[in-house]
């Protein structure tokens, strides 16, 4: 069965530090890949996406993400945190297959981000 | 604001009641999705409409049912309200099965 994996349920850090938030997923065949992030009493945003091309995408807030096929790995980066970047981030797959698909979100990671 | 509308906000009821909780989707997006989340269960799935029908089921209690409008508006009908159903309810909506999802604020259910 498909999984979405979010090893790190808390990430704390110290503000200007660079940041990765792991995600990984069970099967890497015909797979679109995304990262959302939920501000406390918010709904969940779009960051970004992968739907094909080129491996690093970028989003919004100066996030990056990079799809490693062989690892089946999207994790999310920022090079440079501010305080308003705490939040919980989720990432989520969807696997298309014959016609039907399926997404999956991962369980969240709650970053933190320390003055 | 995202697109989706959801309403109400807040809603705090008593056990054994009914709510529905109302999403109107972002303009042209024929998809519309509901989700529960809480502190012990994270982000669950619970039912995804498109144009009208129901395309999809998650982990959608028999209590719980919804329904879409020919307007695309789409309703969450809670019954019999447990204390457990205490949660945030998501509506998100998207144009097409390959793009992201556009989520609304939320509704946060109290069950006292």
């Amino acid at each position: 069965a498909q999984s979405v994996t979010q090893l790190d349920s808390q990430v704390p850090v110290f503000e200007e530090a660079p940041v990765e938030l792991r995600c990984n997923y069970s099967s890497s065949v015909s797979v679109y890949l995304f990262w959302y992030v939920q501000y406390p009493n918010q709904g969940l945003q779009l960051l970004l996406k992968y739907l094909s091309g080129s491996t690093l995408v970028k989003g919004i807030n100066g996030f990056e993400a990079e799809f490693n096929k062989s690892q089946t790995s999207f994790h999310l980066r920022k090079p440079s945190v501010h305080i308003s970047d705490t939040a919980e981030y989720f990432c989520a797959v969807k696997w298309v297959k014959a016609g039907t698909y399926k997404y999956i979100f991962g369980t969240g990671t709650r970053l933190k981000v320390l003055a | 604001d995202s697109g989706v509308t959801q309403t109400p906000k807040h809603l705090i009821t008593a056990t054994g009641q009914r709510v529905t909780l109302r999403c109107s989707p972002r303009s042209g997006d024929l998809s519309v999705y509901w989700y529960q989340q809480s502190l012990d269960q994270g982000l669950q799935f619970l039912i995804q409409y498109y144009n009208g029908e129901e395309r999809a089921k998650g982990n959608i209690l028999e209590r719980f049912s919804a329904q879409q409008f020919p307007d695309l508006h789409s309703e969450l009908n809670l019954s019999s309200l447990e204390l457990g159903d205490s949660a945030l309810y998501f509506c998100a909506s998207s144009p097409d099965r390959i793009n992201g999802y556009t989520f609304g604020s939320g509704t946060r259910l109290t069950v006292v």
